[in-house]
Formats: structure tokens, C-alpha cells, sequence
């Protein structure tokens, strides 16, 4: 399976700053590229996703860069805030294959500190 | 709340044993991923379903097994359980194999610890 490198680990932000995950993938294959943020005993759930044609997409306090040479994307939350303590995965897809499963990163937890 | 319902929610049970999951998708949703989510592995795709058949398979061991049935409820069976099978045990749903927007609906998930 192709891996999808995710960092950090874990990440301790300020009420109000900036939090900043990152992603690399290998396969450029890939078109679909979304976030999910995961609460304890909740499933995760899609917050924003991008395709390969832009290199930007912002909803909200949630913005992905996405750089398809250097083959890594990112997601920035500005203004932070305690209720955005979760976890965040970054994950991959491919079209045209039949299946439409994504493959993860190993997760980023938030932390937000009043 | 996604849509997607597991059950059971949490179950313990002894190496050797064999367990059934079950997962019912979100009304018109056609196809069912199984996931396997550890502390160290993170969210690992296991198999897809889509009305009824085999799309694709992941990392799932041949002790496990799956199937999707016409009324659309899915079941991830394990059987001859060890230690290591312990996890966070998801289904998702879709409308399609490769929905438009490639949103995937997960439940809330099935806590397996095995003894």
C-alpha cells in the first residue's frame, strides 16, 4: 500500500494561533487529497479536501496548500481554537480505479490550549 | 451523526475466537470500505464493497473476511483472533465506488480487545 508520510505526531497550539500539519505522498497517481479530524470515540469525519488543479482551497478557519512538484500538502488552521482538539489525518485517493479507498497518514493530535 | 451504524460497539473476547462486525451504510449508500484503526498503524483500509461485490482489498489478513448483502449491511468477520487484532474496527459508506466527491462516511466504530 502506498504510504502517505504525515507530520508531526502531535501538536500543541495557543488559543487563537496558527496549527499547521503536513503530508507527502509518494504515488502521483493521487487526485484527491482531503482531511479528516477524528474526536475521541467518534469516527473521523471529511473537513476539506482538494484536487490537483489548484493549489489552494480555504473554508472557513481551514486552508489546504497543496504543492503537486514537490508532492505535499498541508493544512492550516488559523485562529485555533480548544474545540479543534482532535485528531487530523491526511489521506489519498485515486479515480478511475473502481474504488475510491484513501489512504491515510498516521494522524496529527491537536492539542489547543486556552 | 454520519449515518452509518456499527455494531456492537465494544466487545472483548479470547485468542482463538471468532467475531462478527456489522456495519449497516448510510440510506442509498452502495458501497462499504472496512477499516482497521491501531495506535501504531493508524487507519488501515481492509477491504470495499460495492452492492454486493468485492471492489478491492487492503492489508486484511486471510483470517478476516467480509461481505456485503442485498439489503446493503456489511459483516467483517475475524476469526482465530490474537492479541494484535485488537483495535478500533470502522465502516464507512459511499454512493458510488468513485462518488463525485470521494467523501467517505464513517460509523462510530467497533473497539475489539482480544484476551
Amino acid at each position: 500500500q502506498q504510504q502517505v508520510k504525515q507530520s508531526p505526531q502531535s501538536l500543541i497550539v495557543q488559543k487563537g494561533g496558527i496549527s499547521i500539519i503536513n503530508c507527502a505522498y509518494e504515488n502521483t497517481a493521487f487526485d484527491y487529497f482531503p482531511w479528516y479530524q477524528q474526536f475521541p470515540g467518534k469516527g473521523p469525519a471529511l473537513l476539506i479536501a482538494i484536487r490537483p488543479d489548484v493549489s489552494e482551497k480555504k473554508e472557513g478557519r481551514f486552508t489546504i496548500s497543496f504543492n503537486k512538484s514537490a508532492k505535499q500538502f498541508s493544512l492550516h488552521i488559523m485562529d485555533s481554537q480548544p474545540g479543534d482538539s482532535a485528531t487530523y489525518f491526511c489521506a489519498t485517493s485515486m479515480s478511475g480505479a473502481g474504488s475510491y479507498q484513501l489512504t491515510f497518514g498516521k494522524g496529527t493530535k491537536l492539542s489547543v490550549i486556552p | 451523526d454520519s449515518g452509518v451504524t456499527q455494531t456492537p460497539k465494544h466487545l472483548i473476547t479470547a485468542t482463538g475466537q471468532r467475531v462478527t462486525l456489522r456495519c449497516s451504510p448510510r440510506s442509498g449508500d452502495l458501497s462499504v470500505y472496512w477499516y482497521q484503526q491501531s495506535l501504531d498503524q493508524g487507519l488501515q483500509f481492509l477491504i470495499h464493497y460495492y452492492n454486493g461485490e468485492e471492489r478491492a482489498k487492503g492489508n486484511i489478513l486471510e483470517r478476516f473476511s467480509a461481505q456485503q448483502f442485498p439489503d446493503l449491511h456489511s459483516e467483517l468477520n475475524l476469526s482465530s483472533l490474537e492479541l494484535g487484532d485488537s483495535a478500533l474496527y470502522f465502516c464507512a459508506s459511499s454512493v458510488t465506488p468513485a462518488g463525485n466527491t470521494g467523501e467517505l462516511f464513517f460509523g462510530e466504530g467497533s473497539r475489539l480487545t482480544v484476551l
